[in-house]
């Protein structure tokens, strides 16, 4: 049982690139989240999905979009990288957005020169 | 939204002796109140969670309070461990109702280390 998969775990890009983090669980999980963990600031929340088909965003939006490509997929878009966004992406998922464990992936280091 | 505040950002502890770690919330729609523990290099894992109508949980050496009327939270660990040595954060969610179902609002962490 794989749980959470990411890919890429490491990624260097210079400014102005574009890349797609990929996110996929194979738990049958409807809630699907992108976080940034940056030093000291603990896990901030990107986006989200609540359900297959909706996305919202969360604290700190801007510079990224996602794409909840079915129920297993999520996916993260930098469309021009910055030094800024220089971070450990998470991505995590929930059986259903309440009361339940979120199940995180191990993480794509992101630098941004 | 929700804010929540974590304290102290760092501890150290000797072998044996308890842990500490505290957090204040501000929305008081917030009923859900998991712990993760972060190892270096990895990713975070839940430890143990309270929900608003609990006032008290344990498992095994982790323990969680909660004080509803005072917002706040904390997570104690008995007979520390070189193991427990991590990262550890508290959250805040609605686990019913509201427009923000489900979005954990995280502390920003506390580095526990556990000397031998």
């Amino acid at each position: 049982n794989a749980g959470v998969t990411q890919t890429p775990k490491f990624q260097v890009l210079k400014t102005g690139q574009s890349m797609t983090l990929q996110c996929a669980q194979d738990m049958n999980h409807n809630s699907m989240y992108w976080y940034r963990q940056d030093p000291g600031m603990g896990l901030r929340l990107i986006y989200y999905s609540a359900s297959e088909g909706t996305t919202d965003k969360g604290e700190v939006p801007n510079g990224y979009n996602v794409s909840r490509l079915n129920k297993r997929e999520f996916s993260l878009r930098l469309e021009s990288a910055a030094p800024s966004q220089t971070s450990v992406y998470f991505c995590a998922s929930k059986d259903r957005p309440g009361y339940t464990e979120a199940f995180f992936g191990q993480g794509t280091r992101l630098t941004v020169v | 939204g929700e804010n929540v505040e974590q304290h102290p950002s760092t501890l150290s502890v000797q072998e044996g002796d308890s842990a500490v770690i505290k957090c204040t919330y501000s929305d008081s729609a917030s009923n859900y109140f998991p712990w993760y523990k972060q190892e270096l290099g990895k990713r975070p894992q839940l430890i143990i969670d309270i929900r608003s109508n609990v006032g008290e949980k344990k498992d095994q050496r982790i323990a969680v309070t909660l004080n509803k009327t005072a917002k706040h939270f904390s997570l104690h660990i008995t007979e520390t461990q070189p193991e427990d040595s991590a990262v550890y954060f508290c959250a805040a969610s609605k686990g019913t109702g509201g427009s923000t179902l489900g979005r954990l609002y995280f502390g920003r962490g506390t580095q526990l280390t556990v000397w031998p």
